[in-house]
Parts: structure tokens; C-alpha cells; sequence
């Protein structure tokens, strides 16, 4: 069963233009969320997270939103750049249940010049 | 270098072969992962290693998974039997395992394809 859910599997955005990526989850139980971005033939790399006591991260062009109770967040990226093409894996986990990491599926997003 | 190796980087095997899997983790890192993704899918969660404890092995798909860490730090995925199904990129991430941090940094994978 898919407890982190991305159901957008691709994106194409204009550069200069904002990108969102959006994911829901369905185990209340997470308080820990991260975004992941992936380049082929590459592993994973960290890019935000958020805890839970919070609503929002920002990190440069980037800013994670967490809805708590609609069980959802996004991740938006201000202005979109070419290098930003890449799959984004959104993840969640149980701090305190051993901290593995529940990843969605991805979503490929192209950004554009 | 710093970052978590992982080897081979590709592996072509045998149906009904074993093969085994390696990752040598960020120094210092008491947390280690396998996960792998398969054509299409996300990224599954295999299993969880943190310190001394007993592994998490919540995550191995059958008993022909297994996995060990020497010493807190190397970490070897055996498949046995492989099957066709088991073809996919398998990660291994490590992380400080601290309770404010949990991010994990991951290696590049072993792509393994079952002929």
C-alpha cells in the first residue's frame, strides 16, 4: 500500500515560472517529510524538509508547504530554472518508528527555456 | 571520497543466481538503508540498520532478501535465487540517525538486471 502518494508523474513548467509538486499522504502518524531530487543515473539528493510543527520551509527557491489536516504538501520552486529538471520524490517517516523513509512514486518535471 | 560508494554500479545476472550488493556509508554514519526502486515505481523501503540494534527488516519483499553490516559501517544485500522481478536500482543511503536530522544521503545505486 502507497502511503505517499505523487500523483502527477510529470510536470513541465516554463523557466522563470514557479513549479509545484504536490503529494499526499495517508499515514498521520508522519511528522517528518523531505523532498528529494534525482537526476539520472544518480542517487537521491536531499533538497527541503519540514517537521511537522511547522507549515512551511524555505530554502532559497524553494519552499515546502505541509497541510496537516488535509494530509498533503507541496513543494514550490521560484523561479524555475533549466537545471532544475529532474524527478522529485517526496517522502515521509515516523520519527520516533525507526525513520525509514516512505517515498512516492516521483514526478519528472521539465522545465523549459 | 565522502560520499556513500556503492558497488557494482551495474550487475547482470542469471535467473537462479546469487548475487550480492555493496555499500560502504558516509563515515561516521550509525544509520544505513537499502531501498530500491523498480521500473516505474517509487522508491521501496528494504531495510534499516541503526548502531547496534536489530535490524528493520520490515521491508524485504521474501527470504531470499538478506543484508548485514560489519561493524557499524559496510553493508552487503545478498539475493538469492534471483528472480526477474528482483531487476531494479538498488540505493543505499546513510544518515546520522540524530532525531533532528533525518536526512539521509544516498549512493548511485546498483542497477541489477535478472536475465
Amino acid at each position: 500500500d502507497q502511503q505517499v502518494k505523487q500523483n502527477s508523474p510529470s510536470l513541465s513548467v516554463q523557466e522563470g515560472r514557479i513549479s509545484i509538486l504536490n503529494c499526499d499522504y495517508t499515514n498521520s502518524m508522519f511528522d517528518y517529510f523531505l523532498w528529494y531530487k534525482k537526476y539520472p543515473a544518480e542517487g537521491p539528493t536531499f533538497l527541503i524538509s519540514i517537521s511537522s510543527i511547522k507549515d512551511k520551509n524555505e530554502d532559497g527557491r524553494f519552499t515546502v508547504f505541509l497541510n496537516k489536516s488535509a494530509k498533503h504538501l507541496s513543494l514550490h520552486i521560484v523561479p524555475s530554472q533549466p537545471g532544475d529538471s529532474a524527478v522529485y520524490f517526496c517522502a515521509a517517516s515516523e520519527v520516533y518508528s525507526g525513520y525509514a523513509l516512505n517515498f512516492g512514486k516521483g514526478t519528472s518535471l521539465l522545465v523549459t527555456p | 571520497g565522502a560520499g556513500v560508494s556503492q558497488s557494482p554500479s551495474n550487475k547482470v545476472t542469471e535467473k537462479g543466481k546469487d548475487v550480492e550488493l555493496r555499500c560502504d556509508p558516509i563515515s561516521g554514519h550509525t544509520a544505513l538503508y537499502w531501498y530500491r526502486q523498480s521500473l516505474g515505481q517509487g522508491l521501496e523501503f528494504l531495510i534499516y540498520f541503526q548502531g547496534n540494534s536489530a535490524p528493520d527488516k520490515s521491508g524485504l519483499p521474501s527470504d531470499r532478501f538478506s543484508a548485514e553490516r560489519t561493524g557499524g559501517s559496510v553493508s552487503t544485500l545478498t539475493i538469492q535465487r534471483t528472480q526477474q522481478e528482483d531487476s531494479a536500482v538498488y540505493l543505499c543511503a546513510s544518515s546520522w540517525d540524530d532525531l533532528m536530522n533525518t536526512e539521509a544521503f544516498f549512493g548511485q545505486g546498483t542497477r541489477l538486471t535478472v536475465v
